[in-house]
């Protein structure tokens, strides 16, 4: 079964720290691999998207990370700031996309 | 440029009636996808429509139809509407000539209330 996992469900940081979120897909046929962010209330907003025979990929603060043996992704955050809050879904597929159910992330003052 | 409207923002229906959604992509994004959201099954893909046809579809019953208007507006359909039709239906646009590497970009969503 076509499946994206994302780890960890939710997650609280201080303003200014670092953070990691995990993908892992079992998803066939693969194409590319996407990084949304949503805030409450809005539609998703791309982040990255990396093919196959990316391994990583940089949008600002954002970096993703790609692993197609592992068949894992993470996406690092640096130096979070208040509008970092969100969900942050991890998207895989090819012509139809599977979604993560999402980490939501809560950057404190 | 304009972003992906969606119209109505929030709709109220109750059981057995049926409701259209409406979606106007990006100027020349000739690629409309549609998707339900709720908070147990998180986003899930309901149909793409690139140039008036149906290119994929997801694993939605019968019920939720679509089509695409040679403008590239789309609408979607749910008809006889159940309780677990509840959801934020969000519509994305691209300009995906066949590469699905493009960027989607998501509307705001219709929020649908079935009671």
């Amino acid at each position: 079964k076509n499946q994206v996992e994302q780890s960890p469900q939710s997650l609280i940081i201080l303003e200014g720290k670092n953070c990691t979120l995990q993908c892992n897909y079992t998803v066939s046929p693969f194409s590319n691999l996407r990084w949304y962010k949503q805030d409450t209330g809005r539609g998703p907003v791309s982040l990255t998207i990396m093919t196959f025979s990316e391994n990583t990929k940089s949008n600002g603060r954002y970096t993703a990370t790609l692993d197609a043996d592992t068949k894992q992704s993470s996406l690092h955050i640096t130096a979070s700031q208040l509008s970092d809050s969100a969900s942050y879904i991890c998207v895989v597929g090819f012509q139809k996309l599977v979604f993560g159910t999402g980490t939501r992330l809560l950057v404190s003052p | 440029k304009a972003g992906v409207t969606q119209t109505p923002r929030y709709l109220i229906k109750t059981r057995g009636q049926q409701v259209t959604l409406s979606c106007s992509p990006i100027s020349g994004h000739r690629s409309v996808s549609w998707y339900q959201q709720t908070p147990g099954q998180g986003l899930q893909f309901l149909f793409e429509y690139f140039s008036e046809t149906q290119r994929n579809k997801g694993n939605f019953p019968g019920r939720f139809s679509g089509r695409q208007f040679s403008n590239s507006r789309s609408e979607m359909n749910v008809s006889t509407l159940e309780l677990g039709d509840s959801a934020l239906y969000l519509c994305a646009s691209s300009s995906n000539d066949g590469l699905y590497t493009d960027t989607q970009y998501f509307g705001p969503g219709t929020r649908l209330t079935v009671l």
